[in-house]
């Protein structure tokens, strides 16, 4: 049963525009959400997480945001460069649940066009 | 800082060799360590995760005997993938993380190639 989807295979975005990447969640226990940037062949690298008591957190052209009501969270990048061109994985933990074990979404692949 | 070496990065080698590979955390102790495999176009699928000092705890469907973890120190986890068939062949990527409520750290993975 996969507790964190990525319903976009693949997104495709003009340079300097903004990029909108979305992710939604099952699991009420979540309480700690990531998002990865991953290149071919490489490990997946950190960007930015939010924890539950907040919505949105911002980090230089990068924003999450998060509604837990909805149960969805999504990144936003602005504006987008062609150097963001990876996949992209959402990730969800709970403290109380599973302890430290992160739960990946499929991906979304990001391709920032020139 | 928070950077996690995995090696090899590439290892292709003959149907029933054991293989191991190696995921240290350079600069900082991790409690944690995971190990994940992705298949082509899909995402990351945990394995295993493994404390230091203790024994793995491996998800469902994998294979503990087939797939070997030891977490001897708390900058070194080793996955050792016994009697490899071209079945395992796939990409191995391990991952530290210091204590709860804070990223993983990942390392750059192992494509492993079963002839």
């Amino acid at each position: 049963d996969q507790q964190v989807k990525q319903n976009s295979p693949s997104l495709s975005v003009q340079e300097g525009r903004i990029s909108i990447l979305n992710c939604d969640y099952t699991n009420s226990m979540f309480d700690y959400f990531l998002w990865y940037k991953k290149y071919p062949a490489e490990g997946p690298t950190f960007l930015i997480s939010i924890s539950s008591i907040k919505d949105k957190n911002e980090d230089g052209r990068f924003t999450v945001f998060l509604n837990k009501s909805a149960k969805h969270l999504s990144l936003h990048i602005v504006p987008s460069q062609p150097g963001d061109s990876a996949v992209y994985f959402c990730a969800a933990s709970a403290n109380s649940y599973n302890f430290n074990k992160f739960y990946f979404g499929s991906g979304t692949k990001l391709n920032v066009k020139p | 800082g928070a950077v996690v070496s995995q090696h090899p990065s590439r290892v292709i080698c003959k149907s029933g060799t054991s293989v191991k590979i190696e995921c240290r955390s350079l600069d900082f102790q991790a409690t944690t360590m995971f190990w994940y495999r992705q298949f082509p176009k899909q995402s990351l699928m945990l394995m295993a995760t493994s404390n230091e000092g203790s024994k793995a705890t491996y998800e469902q469907g994998v294979e503990k005997d087939k797939f070997l973890i030891n977490h001897a120190s708390l900058t070194l986890s080793t996955l050792t993938v016994t009697s490899a068939h071209p079945e395992d062949s796939s990409f191995y990527i391990c991952s530290a993380l210091v204590s709860g409520n804070q990223p993983q750290h990942f390392g750059d993975g192992t494509r492993l190639s079963i002839l």
